[in-house]
């Protein structure tokens, strides 16, 4: 069964530091999205992306976020300056789209990264 | 604005207990409703969906039914088993908002042999 892949399983990085966190949707899915889960907390939205551009972001996804489909396949997220607060895990997921009211779309979530800002 | 409610955990049931988990959600179109579960160490993974009123969604003895007059999509199962320990999370999302998800609170279930 095609799955969402997600890299690096685990990164600790310094405070201010730049983080590119990496995730390969499932092949022939076109919306992609990002969501973050600080420890023992609810899964939040942070972006979702379709045709090369963002459709939807939250108010998490400020100018020190951005996101890229830097080819057919990546699709990353980059944070430019990295805030304590900043420590969570992040999801990236995908979906195809049907068209159409009550359409049956599934978004498939991957395993997640844990980013650890010290 | 578009949300999802569902029971405060910990849930600590015996194995092969009755298992409901309540949630209930407000929204201004007419979403399709999830629940996903997410094991120790994992990510999360499509437990079952419902994508209009009155569907049953139902997956590994799980079933929740999407009920439009009470907002509602509780999470039941007949007999819970140990390996059923994990946290659950109800969730919907709107086609017309980039179908991004929100998510409940999540509801953290431990199972005793």
């Amino acid at each position: 069964e095609p799955e969402v892949t997600q890299t690096p399983s685990h990164q600790v990085t310094q405070m201010g530091q730049e983080v590119i966190l990496r995730c390969v949707p499932i092949s022939n899915h076109l919306y992609f999205y990002w969501y973050r889960q600080i420890l023992g907390q609810k899964v939040e939205f942070l972006v979702s992306f379709y045709n090369n551009e963002i459709s939807e972001k939250s108010e998490i996804f400020d100018d020190q976020f951005s996101v890229e489909r830097p080819d057919g396949s990546n699709f990353t997220l980059k944070i430019r300056s990295t805030k304590l607060e900043d420590s969570a895990m992040y999801f990236c997921a995908s979906i195809t789209r049907d068209r159409g009211i009550g359409s049956q779309e599934t978004q498939y979530f991957g395993p997640g990264t844990r980013l650890l800002v010290l | 604005g578009d949300s999802v409610t569902q029971m405060e955990g910990p849930v600590t049931l015996s194995e092969e207990a009755f298992l409901t988990i309540n949630c209930t959600y407000t929204a201004t179109g007419y979403p399709s409703l999830f629940w996903y579960v997410q094991y120790p160490g994992e990510g999360l993974q499509l437990l079952l969906k419902a994508t209009k009123a009155d569907d049953k969604g139902s997956n590994k003895g799980f079933e929740a039914t999407y009920r439009k007059e009470t907002t509602s999509f509780h999470l039941e199962k007949g007999s819970v088993q140990v390996s059923d320990s994990a946290v659950y999370f109800c969730a919907l999302s709107l086609y017309s908002s980039a179908s991004k998800i929100i998510f409940g609170s999540g509801t953290r279930l431990s199972i005793r042999p």
